[in-house]
């Protein structure tokens, strides 16, 4: 398995402004994933982030809207920019263990975001 | 595209009543499928998972069997408690080529036990 601790665990921001969540494995990983869960939603998938390369964003998402920073192997950041009440989700950050077409993937244990 | 579609919920039971969430799914290759559990106020939990056809994943008395003839893979427990109330995603993940592939979620079923 794997320890994911990220933080804040919960937040609550005014419109417009920009929040930075961190994610920290126990050990080093090659992808990190960050995910978003609407309220009584399902899981989305924002982006993947490798490190030393730029993070790959899945359609409707776009990096000027959710920078994401990995600087090493265990640590990466992912920024909601310019929020409005639709940001207001949990955003989970996610590593995957294992071989290639077998490998598991372990969620952190997000962070509740409420844009007022 | 590769998809996961499970039951609609919410699902009531009685504690110690048997437990069915179905789970079908869409995949071009050969998928390995997942079941994860959000208790109230938790983050996301694997409960258990198949990597290849026929094979059963087993967790804290819940089981799912990896059906390829049916393309599913149906939750189930035989006594649910009180416990085990929680939103239960089934997910797929798919490797092509040199890609670890992503991981598709279900929309979720939440199951509410009664005493």
């Amino acid at each position: 398995s794997a320890v994911i601790s990220q933080k804040p665990s919960r937040d609550i921001c005014q419109r417009g402004t920009s929040l930075t969540i961190q994610c920290q494995v126990d050990s080093q990983v090659t992808m990190m994933f960050w995910y978003r869960q609407q309220p009584g939603q399902s899981l989305t998938l924002i982006a993947t982030a490798n490190q030393g390369s730029e993070a790959t964003y899945e359609s409707g998402f776009v990096i000027d809207k959710f920078p994401i920073s990995r600087p090493n192997l265990t640590f990466s950041t992912l920024t909601v920019s310019n929020m409005s009440p639709e940001d207001s989700s949990i955003y989970l950050c996610s590593v995957a263990r294992g071989g290639l077409g077998t490998d598991t993937q372990y969620f952190g244990p997000g962070t509740r975001l409420t844009v007022l | 595209g590769d998809s996961v579609t499970q039951m609609e919920g919410p699902v009531t039971l009685s504690e110690e009543a048997f437990l069915t969430i179905n789970c079908t799914y869409t995949a071009t290759g050969y998928p390995s499928l997942f079941w994860y559990v959000q208790y109230p106020g938790e983050g996301l939990q694997l409960l258990l998972k198949a990597t290849k056809a026929d094979d059963k994943g087993s967790n804290k008395g819940f089981e799912a069997t990896y059906r390829k003839e049916t393309t599913s893979f149906h939750l189930e427990k035989g006594s649910v408690q009180v416990s085990d109330s929680a939103v239960y995603f089934c997910a797929l993940k798919v490797a092509y080529g040199g890609s670890q592939g992503n991981l598709i979620f279900g929309k979720g079923t939440k199951l509410s036990v009664k005493p």
